[in-house]
């Protein structure tokens, strides 16, 4: 079975500034996908990030970038120049690759982020 | 294209109702999820659709909840005689295969379930 942790239930950061959301997974698996999710009051889960176990690079999408860490199995999010529009819930989820497993994503419990005007 | 697409966005309902959540997924997309999110919590998986065929129903809680697919396009799920502890989000997401590999879900809006 997979796990995703997020111990961080709400985190701050001044406009412009950096944050890193931390993550981290625990699954037996050697081939799996890790995504990151932004969840804004709305409700729609909207796709920001994704990084595959075997990627030798860390996943960068504009001002996002997946700290990937395989051995620690840790992958963290880092925001860049934060923006207001950025404050929203942010999930971290995995899904397993191999053939014959399951085919949904597993989510941590979420993390709040507020940006500072 | 259009998005996933979720309806009712709001449903309100009195204990042991039952009621029914529709998600229209992307046009074309082979696979289409459902998840429950409860309050302050990370969405859990209840069911998934490879185009009409149900493949994996074992995050249903109960039988009183069915899911369905029967065109392999717009899905269904029902909830007979709705619990208070049934209040949630439930999600549906799709995505655009059926093999393996990065597969990016994309997700609706929700439907936000009250049961008084």
């Amino acid at each position: 079975a997979q796990k995703i942790t997020q111990t961080q239930p709400g985190m701050f950061v001044q406009e412009k500034e950096a944050v890193t959301l931390d993550c981290t997974y625990d699954t037996s698996d050697q081939s799996y996908g890790l995504f990151w999710y932004k969840q804004p009051s709305s409700g729609e889960m909207i796709f920001l990030i994704y990084q595959g176990s075997y990627d030798e690079q860390n996943a960068t999408e504009g001002r996002y970038s997946l700290n990937f860490q395989k051995a620690r199995k840790s992958a963290n999010l880092v925001i860049s120049a934060s923006q207001l529009g950025d404050s929203a819930m942010y999930f971290c989820a995995m899904r397993v690759l191999s053939s014959g497993s399951a085919r949904q994503l597993t989510f941590g419990s979420g993390t709040q982020l507020t940006v500072l005007p | 294209g259009a998005g996933v697409s979720q309806s009712p966005r709001y449903k309100v309902a009195k204990r042991g109702q039952d009621v029914a959540l529709r998600c229209d997924p992307i046009s074309g997309h082979v696979s289409l999820f459902w998840y429950q999110q409860a309050l302050g919590q990370g969405p859990e998986f209840l069911t998934y659709f490879q185009n009409e065929a149900q493949l994996d129903k074992s995050g249903l809680p109960s039988d009183r909840f069915f899911a369905e697919r029967p065109e392999g396009s717009v899905s269904t799920l029902k909830i007979q005689r709705t619990q208070q502890e049934d209040s949630a989000v439930y999600l549906c997401a799709s995505n655009p295969s059926s093999g393996w590999g990065e597969e990016t879900q994309y997700f609706g809006p929700g439907t936000r379930l009250l049961v008084l």
